[in-house]
């Protein structure tokens, strides 16, 4: 039931982009996609609902393709602040379940 | 401002003894989340309560009891059924099914 990301953990130079995936074997109401730093709690990024929209937060964005049950995450022109680990969480069903099942997580190291 | 607020931050617990984690939001939020993270691992759901004296298990329950008497606060005690109760614990709660969920700063429980 938990979804999959991929990939596990990947290094970049500042300036270069990186995509991270999120797929579930369900059928998904929503995902969530969260960046946590070491020690600290996970900070929201966006949220994305079914119908295949695509959201932007600065240079960071997200698509959601519901025929697939699968987003992916878009970090653009990646900064040093940019580390950390991302999580996305699932919402199955009709989302009246308020429950998110999250996946392992990708490590994103972000060097000068 | 609104937050979540968890304590304490560290926690220490003896074999055989109960430990309650507190959980409490000024956000008015409805739904309520606990979950446990493991090093290097992605957040589990322990227990979850979508409306006041309503809650459900999540993935691990066992070991773990919540009560929710009053909107703002959700505890989460770690019973001595609970053999490895080490990890980080972080608390959440959400406004809608369409809206993200706010974390708390976690605590983090050892045994002694």
């Amino acid at each position: 039931q938990q979804p999959v990301q991929s990939p596990q953990a990947v290094i970049l130079r500042e300036g270069e982009d990186a995509v991270i995936n999120c797929s579930s074997s369900k059928a998904l109401y929503s995902v969530h996609w969260y960046r946590q730093k070491h020690g600290e709690a996970p900070v929201f990024l966006m949220i994305l609902l079914k119908g295949g929209e695509q959201k932007g937060h600065e240079k960071i964005s997200a698509s959601f393709n519901e025929k697939k049950q699968q987003s992916s995450l878009y970090l653009t022109a990646s900064q040093l602040s940019y580390s950390g680990t991302y999580f996305c969480g699932t919402e199955r069903g009709s989302g009246n379940t308020g429950k998110l099942i999250f996946g392992q997580g990708t490590t994103l190291q972000v060097k000068p | 401002d609104g937050g979540i607020t968890q304590s304490p931050k560290y926690l220490f617990r003896k074999e055989g003894q109960n430990v309650t984690l507190s959980c409490e939001q000024n956000l008015n939020h409805d739904a309520m989340y606990w979950y446990r993270q493991d090093p290097g691992q992605g957040l589990r759901l322990i227990y979850y309560s979508q409306i006041v004296n309503d809650f459900q298990k999540g993935d691990i329950a066992e070991g773990y009891s919540v009560s929710r008497e009053k909107k703002e606060s959700f505890p989460l005690t770690v019973t001595s059924a609970q053999k490895n109760p080490t990890a980080f614990y972080l608390c959440a709660s959400r406004d809608r099914v369409d809206q993200p969920q706010h974390f708390g700063d976690g605590t983090r429980l050892s045994i002694l």
